[in-house]
């Protein structure tokens, strides 16, 4: 039982290039997010997933897509990197009720040269 | 607007000691559940505790515990026996279901140093 994995772990881009962050689970849950945290902040939502084929905005999507083409995948794409992508990526996954705690993948952090 | 306010950026404890880390909240909502955190230096995040909202009783776990005002919209966590281990970043966080698939809502968080 691996958890909420994350790939890759870091990643240098220079400005302008494309990437996709894969976030998978093994704990069949429905609910995934991807979190950013910047220096000195709390985590703060880009997308969201409540189920296989569903997603939506967070509170700071620009600049980023996602896919959840199966449940266990949500992938994470940067189509045109910019330096305010630099940050540390998180994903989470959980069960959807208000006790159900997230969990946490290890993290990815970005570098947007 | 739900928010999180976690008001010390920085504390300091003796080990063995007992600290309290504050963290209020803000929500109209009648459901809601309500988190602890810790990050360390090595970046991952650790889940501590958990409240909810209905929960009478104050959540437990191990050395930590969550004292909730409900009334005063306050969950702070106490952890007792400090423990050079516990040196790290603790987030405060709140999920409501129907806000953004239920995502965790955190405060700025409190970077804690245990001396020895």
């Amino acid at each position: 039982n691996a958890g909420v994995t994350q790939t890759p772990k870091f990643r240098v881009l220079k400005t302008g290039q494309s990437m996709t962050l894969l976030c998978a689970q093994d704990m069949n849950h429905e609910y995934m997010y991807w979190y950013r945290q910047d220096p000195g902040m709390g985590l703060r939502l880009i997308h969201y997933s409540v189920g296989e084929g569903t997603t939506a905005k967070g509170e700071v999507p620009d600049g980023y897509n996602v896919s959840r083409l199966k449940k266990q995948n949500f992938l994470l794409g940067l189509e045109s990197a910019a330096p305010s992508q630099t940050s540390v990526y998180f994903c989470a996954s959980s069960y959807g009720l208000p006790i159900d705690e997230q969990f946490f993948g290890p993290g990815t952090r970005l570098t947007v040269l | 607007a739900q928010k999180i306010t976690q008001t010390q950026p920085g504390m300091f404890v003796q080990e063995k000691e007992a600290v309290t880390l504050d963290c209020t909240y803000d929500t109209s909502d009648q459901s809601y559940g309500l988190f602890w955190y810790k990050q360390p230096s090595s970046g991952e995040m650790i889940f501590l505790i958990y409240q909810g909202s209905y929960d009478e009783q104050n959540a437990t776990e191990g050395r930590y515990s969550l004292n909730f005002q409900k009334a005063r919209k306050s969950a702070n966590l106490v952890i007792s026996a400090s423990q050079l281990g516990d040196s790290a970043m603790y987030f405060c966080a709140m999920r409501v279901l129907w806000n953004q698939g239920g995502k965790l809502i955190f405060g700025q968080g409190t970077e804690l140093s245990v001396k020895p």
